[in-house]
């Protein structure tokens, strides 16, 4: 068990610009949940995957959001036309499905600067 | 909806003595609830976590959470405080609909002093 990662960690962007995160799960985790952290507040929810398929959007991800995990393993996340907004760190977090789907192992976290 | 709140933003203990992280919850139906700990440069961990049975949950290092259903909280306690165990603390609850996305509060920031 490797843990969740995330690339890169930091990302500094000037606004306008396009990025896109990964996130590599726990590999036998079918489940993959984006969320977003900004300074001095919790994580809330984006979207998650059940294996390839994207089953939920959060409002909070507007369509200059778009995130796809095209072989049940990685995801990515990618942001276009940044936002000073958009400065936050990006949280993804894997588990199983079934009762286990609440044990959720999170990544490190890419911190998003948009200057 | 659901909802989580931490009350306390900040709390700081003297290493060795007891801690006690106040959540509460709003939730219809009988809640699943986490506590995670998050520390600087790390991912969140899962310290422990309620889904039914007995309310007094036991954790990792140290910790234990006591579910109270009259009082919609559900605290994180540790007898003895190390200094590692300065970080900072979020409750959660699920499930939060279709997705099972879990619901945090937005912290408590631990100080321990030595």
């Amino acid at each position: 068990d490797t843990g969740v990662s995330q690339n890169p960690r930091h990302k500094i962007t000037k606004r306008g610009q396009n990025v896109t995160f990964r996130c590599d799960p726990i590999s036998e985790h079918n489940r993959l949940y984006w969320y977003r952290q900004t300074l001095g507040q919790g994580p809330e929810f984006l979207t998650y995957f059940q294996n390839e398929a994207q089953l939920e959007k959060s409002r909070l991800l507007s369509d200059r959001f778009s995130a796809e995990r095209p072989k049940g393993s990685f995801s990515t996340l990618e942001i276009q036309r940044t936002e000073q907004g958009d400065s936050a760190m990006y949280l993804c977090a894997s588990s199983l499905t079934g009762t286990r789907v609440y044990e959720q192992y999170f990544g490190p976290g890419t911190r998003l600067t948009v200057t | 909806a659901q909802s989580v709140t931490q009350p306390d933003i900040h709390i700081t203990v003297s290493e060795g003595a007891s801690l006690e992280l106040r959540c509460n919850y709003s939730y219809g139906a009988t809640p699943y609830l986490f506590w995670y700990v998050q520390s600087p440069g790390q991912g969140l961990q899962l310290l422990l976590k309620y889904f039914s049975g007995d309310t007094l949950v036991q954790g990792i290092k140290g910790f234990e959470a006591e579910f109270k259903r009259s009082q919609s909280s559900f605290n994180l306690r540790k007898p003895s405080v190390h200094w590692s165990d300065a970080a900072e603390y979020f409750c959660a609850v699920g499930p939060a609909g279709s997705a099972r996305q879990l619901t945090f509060g937005s912290g408590t920031q631990l100080t321990v002093l030595p």
